[in-house]
Parts: structure tokens; C-alpha cells; sequence
């Protein structure tokens, strides 16, 4: 079965500094990745997605990830933080036709 | 507004009954899922249905059922409520294809 794993449930970056949240996925065929976005008292938001074109996806908010094969990874990343980032983030793959989603982590930004 | 409606956004209810959580998907999607989002368990696939048929299930307790109607709509049912039922409940819906789903706000379920 597919899984994703996310590493680190809790991240904090300084406003300003690189956003990197980590995801590796564990799939027997090319997965389908996605990223979404929670904010508090709110449903999930789609952020990005790979669907094996483009190994590196840009999405909404600034954020990308990059599909990297041999590390079976689809990290997240944003060059500069801000205030409006601090959210809950979740990685998941596709598998049989469904979303399987990670644990989340949660991105705290510090002024 | 993410074009997917959940009601009710709250409901406290007794442990022992029974609730109806409803969903109405985007205009022109035709598949629903239901997940639940609890603290210790995180985001869970409960079901899914396309177009009035069941497509999938997952960690879906023998005590919750579903149902997507004609119109497309979905029900999600919790009877012999107990208290680890209380969770966030979210409905999903996409085309069918291999696109990211649209999630709708979710209804917050306490079970008392």
C-alpha cells in the first residue's frame, strides 16, 4: 500500500527565512503527490500537485516541491516566510483512487 | 468558498444517538469522500462514492454509514455515538480523475 511519511510534526522558521517541510512517500508505481494546507477552523486547501510531469511543481502562496525519485521525496519549500504561512501542512498520495494523507505539520512563522 | 457545502459546521450530541452530517459536492464533480480528522488519529478515509455508487472504503466503523443521492449530495451517518467519535468530518469531492480533491469546511462533531 501507499503511505507518506512526514517528518517533523511541529516546524519553526523566523519571518523571512526558507520554509522547508519534508515528505517522503513509499510507492510501489509512480505516485501521485499532492500537498495541501489547513488553517485553523478551515478544511484543507490544495497547494500543489505532481502527476509525473514537471519534477519541480510551483503551486499557490509561493510554495514548491521537487519530485525526487531516488530519495523517494517530495519535500516543500518557500524561499521567504510569512506570518500569513502558519498553518498545518499535509502531504498525501494517491492510492487506488484515494488521498492518504500524512500526519501534518504544523509551520509556525516568528516575527 | 471552496464550492463544497458541509452542514452543520457544529453539532454536540449525547453519546447513544444518531447524526446526519450532509454534503453537497462542487457543481459538475461526481465523486464524494467522506474523512474524519481526530488529534491522535489525524486525516482518515472513511468512503467514497461516484456518482451513487460506493467506490471505496476505508476505516469506516460498522456504526457509520453513507449515501450519495441522485443529485449528487452525500450523507454521512454516526449512529451509537461514543465519545471517541468526536472529530472534525470533512467531504471532499473531485471529477473522477486524477486531480486533487476540493474540501469543504467540515462539520465538527462533540459527542457528550
Amino acid at each position: 500500500a501507499q503511505s507518506v511519511t512526514q517528518l517533523g510534526s511541529h516546524v519553526s522558521v523566523s519571518e523571512g527565512a526558507l520554509v522547508l517541510l519534508r515528505c517522503n512517500y513509499s510507492s510501489s508505481v509512480p505516485p501521485y503527490l499532492f500537498w495541501y494546507v489547513q488553517y485553523p477552523n478551515q478544511g484543507l486547501q490544495l497547494l500543489l500537485k505532481y502527476t509525473s510531469a514537471a519534477t519541480l511543481v510551483k503551486g499557490i502562496n509561493g510554495f514548491e516541491a521537487e519530485f525526487k525519485k531516488s530519495e523517494t521525496s517530495f519535500h516543500l519549500t518557500k524561499p521567504s516566510a510569512h506570518m500569513s504561512d502558519a498553518a498545518e501542512y499535509f502531504c498525501a498520495v494517491r492510492s487506488q483512487g484515494n488521498l492518504i494523507f500524512g500526519k501534518g505539520t504544523k509551520l509556525s512563522v516568528k516575527p | 468558498d471552496s464550492g463544497v457545502t458541509q452542514t452543520p459546521k457544529h453539532l454536540i450530541t449525547a453519546t447513544g444517538q444518531r447524526v446526519t452530517l450532509r454534503c453537497s459536492p462542487r457543481s459538475g464533480d461526481l465523486s464524494v469522500y467522506w474523512y474524519q480528522q481526530s488529534l491522535d488519529q489525524g486525516l482518515q478515509f472513511l468512503i467514497q462514492y461516484y456518482n451513487g455508487e460506493e467506490r471505496a472504503k476505508g476505516n469506516i466503523l460498522e456504526r457509520f454509514s453513507a449515501q450519495q443521492f441522485p443529485d449528487l449530495h452525500s450523507e454521512l451517518n454516526l449512529s451509537s455515538l461514543e465519545l471517541g467519535d468526536s472529530a472534525l468530518y470533512f467531504c471532499a469531492s473531485s471529477e473522477g480523475t486524477d486531480y486533487g480533491y476540493t474540501f469543504g469546511s467540515g462539520t465538527r462533531l462533540t459527542v457528550v
